[in-house]
């Protein structure tokens, strides 16, 4: 079976750092995503990581350790437009595809 | 605008009615996946279309839904029959196939309530 946890909720100030934390168990692991969404909108794209390591994109950074199981989203420089649901995603290679398997989300309020 | 389109955008219908929604993928994305989801929770996984070819369902779906992607092009998800259960946001992705990163890109979503 497969397991994806990643805290509820979190609180953070504008202008501050925070780690998303995500934690996996899932068989033919073949990458980790990072999705934005906002409240009734659609998963954006942040991040994508299959080999141990840090990935940045300018505020984000993803990282990976498949060893542990475990990933983290980190953002910096928070800005309240960051107030959304993180959805960490293991991606696992079946039937030829890439299905997705999501967490719950985590949801980040960011506050002045 | 070249995103993941879905249509309709909401929609409201009484139990037992049958509803169906539709997608359009980016422009060349070989593969398109359907995923559910309900307040609270991250998209569940529903179905996959490698072009016109369905290649898993979920177990998730049962016998009253149906998806097609008879072109390999845009797609169509049916629930027949509908319940109050299946009150949700129906997410379509879409995805070129032609590289391991593979990233989907979904479309704003159709929410459906079942009154």
């Amino acid at each position: 079976g497969q397991n994806i946890d990643q805290p509820t909720e979190m609180t953070a100030t504008e202008g501050a750092i925070v780690q998303i934390n995500c934690t996996y168990q899932t068989s033919g692991f073949n990458g980790l995503f990072w999705y934005q969404q906002h409240a009734g909108e659609a998963p954006t794209f942040l991040s994508y990581n299959v080999l141990d390591g840090l990935e940045e994109k300018g505020r984000f950074s993803s990282f990976l350790s498949r060893s542990k199981g475990y990933s983290y989203l980190l953002l910096k420089e928070l800005q309240m437009k960051d107030s959304a649901s993180y959805l960490c995603a293991v991606k696992r290679l079946t039937g030829g595809g890439n299905k997705l398997t999501f967490g719950t989300g985590t949801q980040l309020k960011v506050e002045l | 605008d070249t995103g993941v389109s879905q249509n309709p955008r909401h929609k409201i219908t009484k139990r037992g009615q049958n509803v169906t929604f539709r997608c359009d993928p980016i422009s060349e994305h070989n593969r398109l996946y359907w995923y559910r989801q309900t307040l609270g929770q991250g998209p569940e996984f529903l179905t996959y279309f490698q072009n016109e070819a369905q290649l898993e369902k979920s177990r998730l779906l049962s016998d009253r839904f149906s998806a097609e992607r008879p072109k390999g092009s845009f797609s169509t998800l049916e629930i027949q029959r509908t319940e109050q259960g299946d009150s949700a946001m129906y997410l379509c992705a879409s995805s070129p196939g032609t590289s391991d990163t593979d990233t989907q890109y979904f479309g704003p979503g159709t929410r459906l309530t079942v009154l």
